[in-house]
């Protein structure tokens, strides 16, 4: 299985600031990747497919790179609404993993 | 709207049966792959399988294969999850996922259900 490892584990930041989420496959898996924004309680939401395609309804301060191995998300100019938990997933070979998360912090 | 809707949380003892349910409407069923994740308590998010109702051709995560069966039934427009003999462990909340471009596995989940908290203990 391909595996997939996120970092950091968590992450505090403030109002305003531009922030940057990693994640790292094993192998290739070309631009096959999704991220996720959950809240406490609720299911995940879609943010970014194909590695940088914006889910429609998705604020514009959310944007994704990268290809191959190495993906990053960012959020620029955060907001306190955007305190969560963020999952990658790649979808280019099954099963579909996640990575483990990364919870995000308003300070 | 399209939604998938879930049945309510569910409470059993160790070795008990259970089958939990998504059903969705306002879109065409049997065309998009339904996916199940599992959620721990505290924990993150785990892939578990992922069906076709149209043909219900099943992928399961080796991780899950034997521990589960994933189901649907397209007349009723319902994808299920079920164990045979639950286990502490099996305690989590389930959610139900659709795939967002019709007939094709390559593509993430764009819509989910509202999850169902299945709890396991004697």
């Amino acid at each position: 299985d391909i595996q997939m490892t996120q970092s950091p584990s968590t992450l505090s930041a403030s109002v305003g600031d531009r922030v940057t989420i990693t994640c790292r496959a094993s192998q290739s898996i070309n631009f096959w990747l999704a991220w996720y924004q959950q809240k406490p309680g609720k299911a995940p939401k879609l943010l970014i497919y194909k590695a940088s395609s914006l889910e429609s309804g998705v604020p514009s301060r959310f944007s994704g790179s990268g290809s191959g191995t190495q993906f990053t998300l960012t959020i620029t100019s955060l907001q306190p609404d955007d305190c969560a938990t963020y999952y990658c997933q790649q979808y280019n070979s099954y099963p579909y993993i996640f990575g483990q998360g990364t919870k995000l912090e308003i300070k | 709207e399209v939604l998938l809707v879930q049945s309510g949380a569910k409470m059993r003892e160790p070795g008990e049966s259970l089958r939990i349910s998504c059903e969705g409407s306002g879109y065409n069923f049997v065309s998009y792959w339904i996916g199940w994740v599992r959620q721990m308590p505290g924990k993150g998010l785990e892939f578990m399988g992922i069906i076709y109702p149209d043909d219900s051709d099943t992928r399961y995560s080796p991780s899950f294969q034997g521990h589960v069966t994933i189901s649907a039934d397209k007349s009723i427009s319902t994808a299920y999850l079920q164990w045979s003999s639950l286990k502490p462990s099996d305690t989590a909340i389930y959610y139900c996922a659709r795939l967002s471009t019709s007939g094709t596995l390559l593509d993430a989940f764009n819509i989910w259900g509202q999850g169902t908290m299945v709890t396991v203990s004697s």
